[in-house]
């Protein structure tokens, strides 16, 4: 497609739930991004993409949030265990070598 | 650390006046882009500046570029109502593979009708 599509719109887990986000990058993007907006603040970058294999996840908390780009399917970002510090707007990105990025609208987590 | 940083925090303006925006980073970059986000929405790309590049204008934008300073602005000309947006710069370093594009903290624009 041409737009980066990103579900659900809306995510509202308890304490210490599973979150899992999804996002279709454009058709032809070979790097995706995610990032992490807390309160409309600045976008805290957590991991991104060359096709499927990881590039730099420097800015995950690996001990409960992951992610993956498969071939064929919608990337995704799982938060195990979620706190309430993961509450944020979770927007991911997509583009081409050294271009633009391209941005969804994002995913509202909400953790209760 | 953060790359690119932004300031003002917050400016706000009349219609019809210009507003500018300052970004500063840290290290040496290949390309600096400015980004606008309305309320709720993600971000929309602008503009990109590469690094050897001084200035680049696209309609009511001019963005410079300045390497020795680490320093870029982004001016708005004859602003308008609908401009009202928080404005990031963001970039990517030259030290890496363009694994990963950094935003700054943003400028929060209103103008006053």
């Amino acid at each position: 497609g041409e737009e980066v599509a990103q579900t659900p719109k809306h995510l509202v887990r308890g304490e210490g739930q599973k979150a899992k986000l999804y996002c279709a990058p454009i058709k032809g993007h070979s790097y995706v991004f995610w990032y992490q907006q807390v309160l409309k603040n600045e976008f805290k970058f957590l991991i991104s993409f060359q096709n499927e294999n990881v590039f730099d996840e420097t800015g995950m908390p690996k001990e409960r949030f992951s992610a993956k780009c498969l071939p064929n399917s919608p990337c995704s970002l799982e938060i195990q265990a979620t706190k309430l510090e993961d509450s944020a707007v979770y927007f991911c990105a997509s583009s081409q070598w050294r271009s633009p990025l391209h941005f969804g609208n994002g995913t509202r987590l909400t953790v209760t | 650390s953060q790359q690119g940083e932004e300031d003002p925090q917050a400016l706000s303006i009349q219609e019809g006046e210009n507003a500018t925006m300052n970004c500063s980073y840290k290290t040496s970059i290949n390309n600096l882009q400015w980004y606008r986000q309305n309320s709720g929405r993600g971000l929309v790309h602008l503009i990109l500046i590469r690094s050897n590049e001084r200035e680049k204008h696209s309609g009511r934008l001019r963005v410079t570029l300045d390497t020795s300073k680490k320093s870029s602005s982004l001016l708005i000309t004859a602003s308008r109502a609908a401009d009202t947006a928080s404005y990031f710069c963001a970039t990517d370093s030259m030290k890496t593979s363009y694994d990963k594009v950094i935003f700054g903290p943003g400028t929060s624009l209103s103008v006053i009708p």
